[in-house]
């Protein structure tokens, strides 16, 4: 492909339900980083991976929130009983090497809770 | 801890003009400091790294170890530049810290 795909680009669910966001990263990419952009917030990190392993966890804002990565390519975000708190706009980035800051971004995934 | 602040959440100037985005950060160990850009309907995108010492664009910033500061500089406007721009710092390998954001409006 030719960038870092996200998937649902929005997302409305009720308080309560859990919901999967994922993320395609570009391939070949080894790395891959999960972001979280709320209201009136700068992005906040939340996991990264390299490879299909998670070294980097310490973003994660609850054990409500968990990522897996699959065959060094695709993850998944898992909220389990959103929040409204929850709503924000989830990005995710990829590189081919450990290190962000050349990372390619999605285009995110806006999230409401209602 | 560390903390990227941007002061400025909207900055508005006119095309031709000087525009300085301002970042301060705070970190106890060897800072390294990135720009990112967003554009209208895009995906945000690095403009420039400190440790490239580059000019991007026709912008440029300088990392100010005494004053804790990375701004964000560009002699003259142009109305493409419209866009939110964050600062960012990395700490340790893996792990970008960015600030809330600035709108820069570039007025016609």
């Amino acid at each position: 492909g030719a960038g870092v795909s996200q998937s649902p680009s929005n997302k409305v669910t009720e308080k309560g339900k859990d919901v999967e966001l994922r993320c395609d990263p570009i391939s070949g990419h080894t790395a891959l980083y999960w972001y979280r952009q709320s209201l009136g917030q700068g992005l906040e990190f939340l996991i990264y991976f390299q490879g299909n392993s998670a070294p980097d966890k310490s973003g994660l804002p609850s054990d409500r929130f968990s990522a897996e990565r699959t065959g060094g390519s695709v993850s998944t975000l898992t909220i389990q009983r959103t929040q409204q708190e929850d709503s924000a706009v989830y990005l995710c980035a990829s590189s081919l090497a450990m290190g962000p800051a050349g990372s390619y971004f999605g285009p995110g995934t806006r999230l409401t809770v209602t | 801890a560390q903390r990227v602040t941007q002061p400025e959440k909207l900055l508005s100037v006119f095309k031709g003009a000087p525009v300085e985005l301002k970042c301060n950060y705070s970190y106890s160990g060897s800072p390294e400091l990135f720009w990112y850009v967003q554009y209208s309907r895009q995906r945000l995108q690095l403009l420039l790294r400190h440790i490239s010492r580059e000019s991007i664009k026709g912008f440029t910033a300088d990392l100010n170890k005494g004053e804790t500061s990375f701004h964000l500089k560009k002699p003259f406007a142009q109305e493409e530049d419209s866009a939110m721009y964050y600062c960012a710092l990395l700490t340790g390998a893996n792990n970008l810290f960015f600030g809330t954001g600035t709108r820069l409006t570039v007025i016609p």
